[in-house]
């Protein structure tokens, strides 16, 4: 019983495409994020969302573009990929005053 | 703004070693710590958090971190290293807002252990 599952695991594409990474808990938290993860292992939060509203949203292009249809779900869609959008995405949960529990990640290649 | 210093980049240390990993935070309030480990391909696994109380706190694998308000730090420590251990280990520092945990990462330490 996967806690925080994300797929797809890998994802190859070529620049100027739109691509997903879809993720689900089964936690019961009411809260879900996208954290980057990029080369260097930096790990930078994206998104938050608790229960399906927008609470964090960092300095992230508008090409990037979450969606929350229940609180058990958050997708990441991107638009016109680009180079340096090559990264690890890890989607995450937690209770609004928890430890965050994170998904194995997602690793986007752009070609 | 919050941030997390993790001073070394690798560390490398015998089997059976003790292992001390370092990590300052900057914070305006009273902060919420973590450590984390990412094994090779994996995601993050919470080893141990301090939220209040006991500035000593445990955490899993034999893990433990102390938390000391006059240094900003929360080190990690382990008495007794085993070669599993090697892995990358994450500090963090959360801000609750608006309902979530906002979590500002440091850069990380790279543990190789030795046999």
């Amino acid at each position: 019983d996967t806690a925080v599952s994300q797929t797809p695991k890998y994802l190859v594409t070529q620049m100027g495409n739109d691509k997903s990474i879809k993720c689900e808990q089964n936690l019961g938290h009411d809260t879900m994020y996208w954290y980057k993860q990029d080369s260097k292992k930096f790990l930078k939060i994206m998104f938050s969302y608790n229960n399906k509203e927008l609470i964090i949203n960092e300095t992230v292009p508008n090409r990037f573009s979450p969606k929350s249809p229940d609180k058990a779900h958050l997708n990441l869609h991107i638009n016109s990929l680009e180079l340096g959008d090559s990264a690890v995405y890890f989607c995450a949960s937690s209770l609004a005053t928890g430890e965050l529990f994170f998904g194995e990640g997602s690793r986007l290649t752009v070609l | 703004a919050q941030s997390v210093t993790q001073p070394d980049i690798h560390i490398t240390v015998s089997e059976g070693a003790s292992l001390e990993l370092r990590c300052n935070y900057s914070y305006g309030a009273t902060p919420y710590l973590f450590w984390y480990v990412q094994s090779p391909g994996q995601g993050l696994q919470l080893l141990l958090k301090y939220f209040s109380g006991d500035t000593l706190v445990q955490g899993i694998k034999g893990f433990e971190a102390e938390f000391k308000r006059s240094q900003s730090s929360f080190n990690l420590r382990k008495p007794s290293v085993h070669w599993s251990d090697a892995a990358e280990y994450f500090c963090a520092v959360g801000a609750f807002t608006g309902g979530g945990n906002k979590l500002t990462f440091g850069t990380g330490t790279q543990l190789k252990v030795e046999l």
